[in-house]
C-alpha cells in the first residue's frame, strides 16, 4: 500500500479563519512532507517532519503551522491566511528523511481557496 | 541554489508518436533524480527514479529516463505514446537532506 491519504478535498475559507490539513499514512514511514502547489506551477517544499521532529522549514510565514502529532499523521494549521494562499497542499512520506535516498510518495493533495 | 529545468512546457504529439522530455539540473554534488506524472484530476505518481548503478532506468508504463552525469541532464522518453498518456511531467532532483526541487513541468497533450 503506498498511499497517503489527506482530507479535506477542497477548503473555502476567509482570512480571519483557523482551519486545518489533516495527512494520514500507514506505510511505515517515518518522514512527512507538505508542498504547496500554485496553478500551472511545481511543487514548492514548505516542511519536512523526520521521526515527529520538524528538520525542515523552508522561510514558511508564521501563518502556517505544521504538526506531527504522531508517525502517521501530519497536520497544517492555517490562520489568518492570504488569498496569495489559494493553492493545492500536498503532503508526502518516504521511509525516514534523514538524508539517504529514498523515494517520497504524494497524497491527492487539499485545494485551498482563501477569500 | 540547486534548481531544475525542463525545456519544454508543452508538447502536443500523436498517438504512437516518440517522446522526449528534457530535465536539466545544475548541482555539483551526487543527486537523485526523479520523474513524477500528474494525470488530469490525479495526485502526483512516481514514473521511475534513480539512484545510483545504470543511468538507463525503467520505469512504469514503457518509460525510461537517461542519467547523463556530464551533461547534468535526465531525460525522460517513452518510444510509443498513448492517449492516455496525457498528462503533466515532472522532473525533480534530491540533492541533500531529502529535499526534492521539481522542474516547471511539461503538460504532454496525445491527440488520439
Amino acid at each position: 500500500d503506498t498511499e497517503v491519504t489527506q482530507t479535506p478535498k477542497h477548503l473555502v475559507m476567509g482570512m480571519t479563519n483557523k482551519k486545518s490539513l489533516k495527512c494520514e499514512q500507514h506505510m511505515g514511514h517515518r518522514a512527512m512532507y507538505w508542498y504547496k502547489q500554485k496553478a500551472k506551477k511545481p511543487p514548492e517544499l514548505m516542511f519536512v517532519y523526520s521521526y515527529e521532529k520538524l528538520s525542515i522549514n523552508e522561510s514558511v510565514p508564521s501563518r502556517f503551522s505544521p504538526e506531527c502529532p504522531n508517525s502517521s499523521l501530519l497536520n497544517l494549521h492555517l490562520h489568518a491566511l492570504q488569498p496569495e494562499d489559494s493553492a493545492l497542499y500536498l503532503c508526502a512520506s518516504s521511509q525516514e528523511g534523514r538524508g539517504l535516498p529514498e523515494t517520497q510518495y504524494f497524497g491527492p493533495g487539499t485545494r485551498l481557496l482563501v477569500l | 541554489a540547486q534548481s531544475v529545468s525542463q525545456h519544454n512546457h508543452h508538447v502536443i504529439l500523436s498517438e504512437a508518436a516518440s517522446l522526449e522530455l528534457g530535465c536539466n539540473y545544475s548541482y555539483g554534488g551526487t543527486v537523485n533524480l526523479f520523474w513524477y506524472v500528474q494525470y488530469p484530476g490525479q495526485h502526483l505518481q512516481l514514473l521511475l527514479k534513480y539512484f545510483s548503478g545504470d543511468p538507463l532506468v525503467k520505469g512504469i508504463k514503457g518509460f525510461e529516463a537517461e542519467f547523463i552525469k556530464s551533461k547534468f541532464s535526465f531525460n525522460l522518453r517513452k518510444p510509443s505514446v498513448q492517449w492516455s498518456d496525457t498528462a503533466e511531467y515532472f522532473c525533480a532532483v534530491e540533492a541533500a537532506g531529502n529535499k526534492l526541487t521539481f522542474g516547471g513541468g511539461t503538460r504532454v497533450l496525445v491527440k488520439p
